[in-house]
């Protein structure tokens, strides 16, 4: 199946400084890739649709100032997470469809743990 | 606003027997739905998808039902092994259009005893 990779996989930052957190398709060409964030015992939350060559589509809830994404080519998104708290501590995931093939299934990152202190 | 529950946060069962994860949802018909794994500080992996019009789906130990009419799809694993636990997500396409987002449920983690 097609591999999407993550860097880094685990961060540890200050409060007030911001985090960059990369999401690759390593074997595809992505036109859209998803951000979700996940906190302990719960679920996947939708953060925000990233399209290759425009701007991001966020969910409601979402402070697009506060999460920066861009997605400057077919397989690259970077997410940035702003002047950090410790309430953005969570495990951040990116996903990608691979268009060719043919089907609606999700290939998710391994995911970035980041830690605001 | 669309729901999805599923229905239980813990499935304890003994090796050999078949593990049965329930998915409900409401207020949406979902184009497909999709059932994923996850292992502890990993991303889910993917594992079945099954459209409206289709009523079960298999691959190997696995069997998915989804019935539109109850809104509901089962997730079975049969002869199940320990190298099964981990907690399963399930999720459903989001209603607005063809994004390709995402909707998932809190997942039930299973724990399959030797």
């Amino acid at each position: 199946g097609a591999v999407v990779s993550q860097h880094p996989s685990w961060v540890i930052c200050k409060s007030g400084t911001s985090v960059k957190i990369e999401c690759r398709s390593l074997d595809f060409q992505a036109t859209t890739m998803f951000w979700y964030r996940q906190f302990p015992k719960q679920s996947l939350m939708l953060m925000a649709t990233s399209n290759e060559g425009s701007k991001a589509t966020y969910e409601q809830g979402v402070e697009k100032d506060k999460f920066l994404i861009n997605h400057a080519s077919l397989t690259l998104s970077t997410l940035t997470v702003t002047s950090a708290h410790p309430e953005d501590s969570s495990f951040y995931i990116c996903s990608a469809r691979d268009p060719l093939a043919g089907g609606n299934e999700q290939f998710f990152g391994p995911g970035t743990r980041l830690t605001v202190l | 606003s669309q729901k999805i529950e599923q229905n239980s946060e813990a499935l304890n069962i003994q090796e050999g027997k078949t593990a049965t994860l329930t998915c409900n949802y409401t207020n949406y018909s979902p184009a497909y739905l999709q059932w994923y794994r996850q292992d502890p500080g990993r991303g889910p992996v993917f594992l079945l998808l099954i459209r409206e019009n289709e009523k079960e789906k298999r691959k190997e130990r696995l069997k998915v039902t989804f019935d539109t009419t109850l809104k509901q799809s089962l997730f079975h694993i049969t002869a199940s092994q320990p190298a099964d636990s981990a907690t399963y997500l399930c999720a459903l396409a989001s209603s607005s259009g063809n994004t390709g987002k995402l909707i998932f449920g809190q997942g039930t983690t299973l724990q399959v005893k030797p």
